[in-house]
């Protein structure tokens, strides 16, 4: 039974296209979040949701759209892809945001933009 | 804001051996910390975590960590490590009322036979 699942797993795309990435958790939890995981293995949150409310939004291009249909989805729309986008992106879930509930992650999108 | 440390970028210990992660945090107040690892390939998944009582937390996989607030420190330990454990291993820290949750840069083991 997956927890926090999300897909595609590899999406390899040229630069300008525009690329969707789906993410779902069955866990019950209230907050979702994106990650992005650099070549040096670096995690940084790009957003993070709370009952489909947008509660953070770091420094991202306005390229990056996500979007929470319910709070059991958040997916991750960018357009105009550039070769910097390439990166492996994990969506992430947690019982409630702003305490100790620990993070729960998908397996991971490993985008190419090339 | 909060944010997390760990200095070590690689470590290679042999198998049997213990282990010591390091992880030094910044942050005002008692913030949430907590432990992950990834395999390659893989998602994280938590090990342990802080958030308050006893300073020595205990984890899956034998793991466990200490607390140590007069050195803003959560270092991981492993008494005898397996090959297994050969990973990416991340330190977090999460302020109180904040959805944020800073990840370091983490540290590679490598696990000699």
């Amino acid at each position: 039974d997956t927890a926090v699942s999300q897909t595609p797993k590899y999406l390899v795309t040229q630069m300008g296209n525009d690329k969707s990435i789906k993410c779902e958790q069955n866990l019950g939890h209230d907050t979702m979040y994106w990650y992005k995981q650099d070549s040096k293995k670096f995690l940084k949150i790009m957003f993070s949701y709370n009952n489909k409310e947008l509660i953070i939004n770091e420094t991202v291009p306005n390229r990056f759209s996500p979007k929470s249909p319910d709070k059991a989805h958040l997916n991750l729309h960018i357009n105009s892809l550039e070769l910097g986008d390439s990166a492996v992106y994990f969506c992430a879930s947690s019982l409630r945001g702003g305490d100790h509930s620990p993070l729960h992650f998908g397996n991971g999108t490993r985008l190419t933009v090339t | 804001a909060q944010s997390v440390t760990q200095p070590d970028i690689h470590i290679t210990v042999s198998e049997g051996a213990s282990l010591e992660l390091r992880c030094n945090y910044s942050y005002g107040a008692t913030p949430y910390l907590f432990w992950y690892v990834q395999s390659p390939g893989q998602g994280l998944q938590l090990l342990l975590k802080y958030f308050s009582g006893d300073t020595l937390v205990q984890g899956i996989k034998g793991f466990e960590a200490e607390f140590k607030r007069s050195q803003s420190s959560f270092n991981l330990r492993k008494p005898s490590v397996h090959w297994s454990d050969a990973a990416e291993y991340f330190c977090a820290v999460r302020a109180n009322n904040n959805n944020d949750m800073r990840f370091g840069a983490g540290t590679r083991l490598t696990v000699k036979p």
